[in-house]
């Protein structure tokens, strides 16, 4: 099941640099799209979210891009900071009767934030 | 901060046994869910809870699962009859638009 890929399993950035995360889908039912920074043996942190409504969502250092025809987000962290260092998850859902959600995760990609 | 709770953080259990993991979802959430997260795959949905009712469940999610809002506060994931194959770490969420996940029950079966 490959509805949402994201292809780099690791990014390195330097501090105080942009760090970009992107994230592919291919389920045109996708109308709501998260993504989510996971430290080991936590949970997954929500970050930011957008609905397929909007291209842009923006909050403090980071803001999610949505690109509904190439069916592609990303998230970008600006300035980078060595706390981002984490495994960040992209997650899409169909929204649902009674507006539930059912979230579809990528892989998750591995960004450190280096010195 | 309002969170989402666990617990147990740990639960070990021979194959076979009835396990209950509890969950403690955000207050004003009306949305709960749960997922798991075999050792190296992805995290996948198991199911979405709304209303009392399931409102949607996965494949995985069969006849051995259940879910339970006994209370006003707690929500449960049953596993009846666990199989090897259901070590995983197991999260709930609860949501008003993004979802908040809580730390996790590693459930290992022996």
């Amino acid at each position: 099941d490959q509805q949402v890929k994201q292809n780099s399993p690791s990014l390195s950035v330097q501090e105080g640099r942009i760090s970009i995360l992107n994230c592919d889908y291919t389920n045109s039912m996708f109308d709501y799209f998260l993504w989510y920074k996971k430290y080991p043996a936590e949970g997954p942190t929500f970050l930011i979210s957008i609905s397929s409504i909007k291209d842009k969502n923006e909050d403090g250092r980071f803001t999610v891009f949505l690109n509904k025809s190439a069916k592609h987000l990303s998230l970008h962290i600006v300035p980078s900071q060595p706390g981002d260092s984490a495994v960040y998850f992209c997650a899409a859902s169909p929204i649902l009767l009674q507006g539930a959600q059912k979230l579809v995760f990528g892989q998750g990609t591995r960004l450190t934030i280096n010195p | 901060e309002p969170e989402v709770t666990q617990t147990p953080s740990h639960q070990v259990t021979q194959m076979g046994q009835e396990v209950i993991l509890r969950c403690v979802p955000i207050s004003n959430h009306l949305y709960f869910y749960w997922y798991r997260q075999i050792l190296g795959q992805k995290v996948e949905f198991l199911v979405s809870f709304y209303n009392n009712e399931i409102s949607e469940k996965s494949e995985i999610f069969d006849d051995q699962f259940s879910v339970e809002r006994p209370d006003g506060s707690n929500f449960t994931l049953k596993i009846r009859s666990t199989k090897l194959e259901d070590s995983a770490m197991y999260f709930c969420a609860s949501s008003e638009q993004g979802q908040f996940f809580g730390p996790g029950t590693r459930l290992t079966v022996l």
